[in-house]
């Protein structure tokens, strides 16, 4: 089974400083990862995705990550933190047994970006 | 951007009734799908739907839960009879592939049973 772990439920920036959110998998097989944000009162928005092919993956709104076989991790980052960043962000494996498609989620981290 | 339509966005029901949550998936995508996120939980996979049937669900989705694709357009979640704990934030996803193409999600429903 595949599971997704996400270490710091609260993480707390200033403006301007670096984000970094982390997200550790684990998966029999290869996986395919996701970054998904959740602004208030609205849907799960993707972020970005990797799926075997670049390690460092870029997203929207300048965040990034990077593929970590070895460490099975997926960090999120941005180098620099906007107010408008603040939301709940889940990291996401995509289980490839049989014929189904489901996505595994983290339990979330909400992202305070103070002034 | 095309996007997953989900309606109604809160949907308040006496237990024990029926309920519907209805979505419109992004128009060319196959693989359609259910989730939930009971208030300060994970979100959790409910059943995914491909080619008019389920392909898979997971064991939340019992026998009080169905899928429809009633017309080209629509994907409807019923809940038969509702219970206290299927007071959910309910989103529905779509894509257009099964290899690791990404899920596309609405805005979701609340739902609140009392």
């Amino acid at each position: 089974a595949q599971s997704v772990t996400q270490l710091g439920s609260h993480v707390s920036v200033s403006e301007g400083a670096l984000v970094l959110l982390r997200c550790n998998y684990s998966s029999s097989v290869p996986p395919y990862l996701f970054w998904y944000v959740q602004y208030p009162n609205q849907g799960l928005q993707l972020l970005l995705k990797y799926t075997s092919a670049a390690t460092l993956v870029k997203g929207i709104n300048g965040f990034e990550a990077e593929f970590k076989k070895s460490e099975t991790s997926f960090h999120l980052t941005k180098p620099s933190a906007h107010m408008s960043d603040a939301a709940e962000y889940f990291c996401a494996v995509l289980s490839l047994s049989g014929s189904a498609r489901q996505l595994t989620f983290g339990s979330g981290t909400q992202l305070t970006v103070l002034p | 951007e095309p996007e997953v339509t989900q309606t109604p966005s809160h949907q308040v029901t006496q237990m024990g009734q029926e309920v519907i949550l209805r979505c419109v998936p992004i128009s060319n995508h196959l693989y359609f799908y259910w989730y939930r996120q009971i208030l300060g939980q994970k979100v959790e996979f409910l059943v995914s739907f491909y080619n008019n049937e389920i392909s898979e669900k997971s064991e939340i989705f019992d026998d009080q839960f169905s899928v429809e694709r009633p017309d080209g357009s629509n994907f409807t979640l019923k809940i038969r009879s509702t219970k206290l704990e299927d007071s959910a934030m309910y989103f529905c996803a779509s894509s257009s592939g099964s290899q690791g193409q990404p899920q596309h999600f609405g805005d979701g429903t609340r739902l609140s049973i009392l």
